[in-house]
């Protein structure tokens, strides 16, 4: 059974705090991975992908990846209110085109 | 990226009935999928659809519950039969565009259904 596992949380982060977001998977063979966010009462949103070792940055966003270690993560800098959603790692399956969805972090940034 | 709508938004039906979900988009696509996110919970993948073939459904699911059709390549329904209590959920219909090597999957609004 393949699977992706992420911290349920909720995570806290003060307004204009860095937020780090942690996922890992079991499918060593995997090269796709997202992270959505979702708002409560709302379907899920792509806000990043990354296919390489490294990191990979987009506005306030940052992915990262470690193959190796089978690691995931998603750095917010200058948390706003409005980044108070729920985070979904994603990973798509090295022997399918399917992707696979963490249980999500519920993220909240406090004023 | 895809525009995808979904139809109804919500509902709420008797058990022992069925209730199709509509999903439109905006673009051709190869591959659609429905997905079922339940109260509190993440994405749970109920199958793929892909045009002029049958759904391929996930452990779990079956197609005498959740029929699929997919009869060309911007449109798919996805019904939820005989159902009960256990099936209010959300239900998402999502599909995957590949852009310059880039492959990423969008999510259409969702169906929340209840089932008394």
């Amino acid at each position: 059974q393949k699977e992706v596992e992420q911290n349920s949380g909720p995570l806290s982060v003060p307004e204009g705090a860095i937020a780090s977001l942690n996922c890992t998977y079991s499918d060593r063979g995997s090269q796709s991975f997202f992270w959505y966010r979702q708002y409560s009462g709302k379907s899920p949103e792509l806000i990043m992908f990354i296919y390489s070792n490294g990191d990979k940055e987009d506005g306030r966003f940052t992915a990262q990846l470690n193959k190796a270690s089978q690691y995931v993560s998603l750095l917010i800098r200058d948390s706003q209110p409005s980044d108070s959603a729920t985070y979904l790692c994603a990973v798509m399956e090295s022997s399918a085109s399917k992707i696979i969805f963490g249980s999500g972090t519920r993220l909240s940034i406090r004023p | 990226s895809a525009v995808i709508s979904q139809k109804p938004s919500r509902d709420i039906c008797q058990r022992g009935t069925s209730l199709t979900i509509q999903c439109q988009v905006d673009s051709q696509v190869t591959m659609m999928f429905w997905y079922r996110q339940q109260p509190g919970q993440s994405l749970t993948l109920i199958a793929t659809a892909n045009q002029g073939s049958e759904a391929t459904y996930e452990s779990g699911f079956v197609i005498d519950k959740f029929p699929i059709s997919r009869p060309n390549l911007t449109f798919s329904t996805l019904t939820v039969s005989n159902m009960s209590p256990e099936d209010s959920s959300i239900y998402l219909c999502s599909v995957e565009e590949t852009r310059k090597g880039v492959y990423e999957q969008y999510f259409g609004p969702g169906t929340r259904l209840t089932v008394t």
